[in-house]
């Protein structure tokens, strides 16, 4: 099946950096989705974006598909944004059964 | 947009026993998922919840200690049976085909500790 790995694992920022989280999966996908867990344990979706580029707010993602990665990034961090950020891909790249990265650990510190 | 809640939000519970929880979303879905995190883990996909008839689990995950019921397009159940503490974890329920969409939208998750 599908591998799907992130980096970095963790990562410190100060409060206003930017930073650029990574997803390489190792087959063509037809669904690619970028999700925040908040210390609360919810999972909030942030993009879907199984190709192209998508901005919301303070966020974008990038995802070229023929390359097999997706980029995630996160402009002026607050300390909101702490928490643990996964993409997700679809068992064989396709269809709907999600296999989820290992995750990046954000702190932001103020 | 629409709501998708969980009961019981956390438990703790002994082993041997059984925990039951809900997922209710409040519009019709298409699909319907279960997924587990164990502590400081990423999310691994039990099973899909199939309305009116047994769900499909995904390898490593059977029935008999996760039995699942999907009665209708907005509510599915996940069972966790005779529970031991490595069964602690954070269960959380997806949907997909909200506003006939792609994406899959996850409930708040409930947080189980098994002692």
């Amino acid at each position: 099946g599908i591998q799907v790995e992130q980096s970095p694992p963790d990562l410190i920022l100060q409060e206003g950096a930017n930073s650029t989280l990574r997803c390489n999966f190792s087959d063509s996908v037809n669904n690619l989705q970028w999700f925040h867990q908040n210390p609360w344990g919810q999972l909030i979706n942030l993009f879907y974006i199984p190709s192209g580029t998508k901005q919301n707010g303070r966020l974008s993602a990038t995802t070229v598909a023929t390359e097999r990665y997706s980029l995630l990034y996160i402009s002026s961090s607050q300390t909101t944004d702490s928490g643990v950020y996964f993409c997700a891909a679809p068992r064989g790249g396709y269809g709907n059964k999600l296999v989820f990265g290992a995750g990046t650990i954000l702190r932001v510190k103020s | 947009s629409a709501v998708i809640s969980q009961k019981p939000s956390r438990d703790i519970c002994q082993r041997g026993t059984s925990l039951t929880i809900q997922c209710q979303v409040d519009s019709q879905v298409t699909m319907m998922f279960w997924y587990r995190q164990q502590p400081g883990q990423s999310l691994t996909l039990i099973a899909t919840a199939n309305q009116g008839s047994e769900a499909t689990y995904e390898s490593g995950f059977v029935i008999d200690k996760f039995p699942i019921s999907r009665p209708n397009l907005t509510f599915s159940t996940l069972t966790v049976s005779n529970m031991s503490p490595e069964d602690s974890s954070i269960y959380l329920c997806s949907v997909l085909g909200l506003a006939g969409g792609h994406e899959q939208f996850f409930g708040p998750g409930t947080r189980l500790t098994v002692l």
